[in-house]
């Protein structure tokens, strides 16, 4: 069966700082990879989607990057942190198929300080 | 441009109480699949259903049921007999065919708060 990891679970980091974000997917080959942030109110944003190595599409502006070096792994980076980047960074794959059924991994909790 | 609407932010009921869950959706395509997920207070999101445009049957899974009505864009999910392990945040989503790259729309969520 298809298992999805992130870590870490959660991270305190000071503005300014650095940032990577790690995001795997057991069980499956060339999933579509999804980065989400979820803000202190509940709403889902989604950032970055990736359709295969190297592949990265940007849904909105930010000091956030995003690189898929494997085939299921995928890492939400930033050089420089604002405090605006805190919330809950959820990673998701979904098969191939036309009905994009996404499946979502545990989180990360994010505090920029 | 897709839509979903949870209009409900937040809902309380005491256990064994029925309670629904109001989803609407706007899109202009004539396929598209529409989700249900929950995010218990760990913070993961959980697949609960999903159901195409062309199938309306209703769907039941043990205490949760699904009405689909492609009339009215709707997509509400009920609870029968709750339970405080049903407190959740809920969410709707959608996707329009072909999929992948642009993701699910979701709605805002509905806190779901079962009291004892």
């Amino acid at each position: 069966s298809q298992t999805i990891h992130q870590w870490p679970a959660t991270l305190v980091q000071p503005v300014g700082s650095p940032l990577s974000l790690e995001c795997t997917v057991e069980g499956t080959s060339n999933p579509n990879l999804y980065w989400y942030r979820q803000a202190a109110g509940r709403g889902l944003q989604l950032l970055f989607y990736s359709v295969g190595i190297g592949q990265i599409s940007s849904e909105v502006p930010q000091n956030l990057s995003a690189s898929r070096p494997q085939d299921r792994q995928f890492i939400l980076s930033s050089k420089k942190l604002l405090l605006s980047d805190s919330g809950f960074y959820l990673c998701a794959w979904s098969v191939r198929d036309f009905t994009d059924t996404q499946y979502f991994g545990p989180g990360t909790r994010l505090t920029v300080l | 441009a897709q839509k979903v609407t949870q209009a409900q932010t937040e809902i309380s009921v005491v256990e064994k109480e029925d309670v629904t869950l109001d989803c609407v959706y706007e899109t202009r395509d004539t396929t598209y699949y529409l989700f249900w997920y929950k995010q218990p207070p760990s913070g993961e999101l959980v697949f609960l259903i999903r159901r195409n445009s062309f199938d309306e049957q209703n769907e039941i899974s043990g205490r949760y049921s699904w009405n689909f009505q492609k009339s009215t864009s709707s997509f509400n999910f009920t609870i029968t007999a709750s339970q405080v392990v049903d407190s959740a945040v809920y969410f709707c989503a959608l996707s329009e065919e072909g999929g992948g790259a642009d993701g699910l729309t979701f709605g805002k969520g509905t806190h779901l708060i079962i009291q004892p």
